[in-house]
């Protein structure tokens, strides 16, 4: 079946502009989640959306960034004023619920590269 | 979330059992221990995971030890295609939101 996609896989920007990412997840599944991956690091937490609830922002590293997520579907991450730090790989995960027995199907990733 | 410790690289010879420690020793009761790996250029993807259980699946065995304090992945016959970098992951039960905390991994290159 199909797994989560993101669009676009790669992305290069210059710095100060704004970027959208877009994620599509596991139908059916009700939580969400963002991650940043920089070059040979392990990922960081952005933003999670579960359901109808508020999300969670508490990984979100500027008010440069932000997410929205339309009903139980596609989600999209906003980064304005685009830094060179912002370079990294953006994952996007969903799983069946945010219990803590359920598995996060990742995907595919965007790279952004900030000039 | 309690830390977790591993080596930050293994070799393996194709064909043979891939044994990935990990340590966890600040690991509380009700934390579980979870195992990723990402293959290079993709997404992570979920391996097992376990409690105090010794765990098996299609695709690797998760020893916890008697204490809890470390466990090892065992990946029984290692293919070219399981090089990639393998998480351990400890969640706590009131990390309500679910979200993973990686930190560096083991990266296991497997060699013909």
């Amino acid at each position: 079946g199909a797994g989560v996609s993101q669009s676009p896989s790669n992305k290069v920007t210059e710095k100060g502009k704004d970027v959208e990412l877009r994620c599509d997840p596991i139908s059916g599944h009700t939580a969400l989640y963002w991650y940043r991956q920089r070059l040979g690091q392990g990922l960081e937490f952005l933003i999670y959306f579960q359901g109808n609830s508020a999300p969670d922002k508490s990984g979100l590293p500027s008010d440069r960034f932000s997410a929205e997520r339309t009903g139980e579907s596609v989600s999209t991450l906003t980064i304005q004023r685009t830094q060179q730090e912002d370079s990294a790989v953006y994952l996007c995960a969903s799983s069946l619920t945010s219990g803590r027995y359920n598995e996060q199907f990742f995907g595919p990733g965007t790279r952004l590269t900030v000039l | 979330d309690a830390k977790t410790t591993q080596p930050p690289s293994m070799d393996c010879a194709e064909g043979r059992a891939a044994n990935l420690p990990c340590n966890h020793s600040t690991i509380s009761g009700n934390e579980y221990v979870y195992w990723y790996r990402q293959i290079h250029s993709q997404g992570p993807q979920y391996i097992i995971h376990g409690l105090k259980n010794n765990e098996t699946n299609e695709m690797a065995s998760l020893i916890i030890t008697e204490d809890r304090k470390s466990s090892t992945l065992i990946l029984p016959h290692a293919t070219l295609r399981d090089t990639a970098v393998y998480y351990c992951i400890v969640r706590a039960t009131n990390n309500a939101g679910n979200m993973l905390t990686f930190g560096g991994g083991t990266r296991l290159m497997v060699k013909p």
